[in-house]
């Protein structure tokens, strides 16, 4: 069964410092990959896509199959950026969609 | 747009009870997922509904139902309520398309306590 982790329930940075969440998945074939983030008293929404390849608000994922992650990285931290991330995988476009447990970030000012 | 609306906000029920949660999606979508969200956990999936069925099912029992109307809003039923059915659940709506993965559209959520 597919399922995706996330090893860190917790991380705090300090504004400015690079700032890495990690995603790990079980899954053999290529899934679609996502990040989605909850700001405080915001609801659930998408960061980014694997499939996009785009940046959002200074974030980057890139997927490594061999290892099969998809960390979620940001070279300077900001105070904005403390949210809840979820990482989340689909197996088809179609599919439903499986969420990690989330990681929360804190960023120090 | 309002974007996904969900009602209501919260919700307490009595063991073995019922409850009816209901969803609107966004403007132009036609697609509606529910999930489950426990305190300190992700979204787990429930099922989606499209073209008023139930097109995915994630591994919940048969207590938990749904519906879809022809204007694509949405109920979740959740039958003989147990303690641990106390959750958030979260409605998302996307549109059908081919191509790229669905980008999902996430509701306030409907915060449930069973007693």
């Amino acid at each position: 069964a597919q399922r995706v982790t996330q090893p860190e329930k917790l991380l705090s940075v300090f504004k400015g410092a690079p700032v890495e969440l990690k995603c790990n998945y079980s899954y053999s074939g290529s899934p679609e990959l996502f990040w989605y983030v909850q700001y405080s008293r915001q609801r659930l929404q998408l960061l980014l896509r694997h499939i996009s390849r785009e940046s959002i608000k200074g974030f980057t994922a890139d997927l490594n199959k061999g290892e099969t992650s998809f960390h979620l990285k940001k070279p300077f931290a900001q105070e904005e950026d403390s949210a809840m991330y979820y990482c989340a995988l689909q197996k088809t476009s179609y599919d439903k969609v499986i969420f990690g447990p989330g990681t929360s970030l804190s960023v120090i000012p | 747009d309002a974007g996904v609306t969900q009602s209501p906000t919260h919700l307490i029920k009595t063991r073995g009870q019922q409850v009816t949660l209901r969803c609107s999606p966004k403007s132009g979508h036609d697609t509606v997922s529910w999930y489950q969200q426990a305190l300190g956990q992700g979204p787990q999936f429930i099922f989606q509904y499209y073209e008023e069925e139930e097109r995915q099912r994630g591994n919940f029992p048969d207590r938990f139902s749904g519906h879809q109307f022809p204007n694509y809003s949405s109920e979740l039923n959740v039958n003989a309520l147990l303690l641990g059915d106390s959750a958030l659940y979260l409605c998302a709506s996307s549109l059908n398309s081919r191509g790229l993965p669905d980008e999902q559209y996430f509701g306030p959520g409907t915060r449930l306590t069973v007693t």
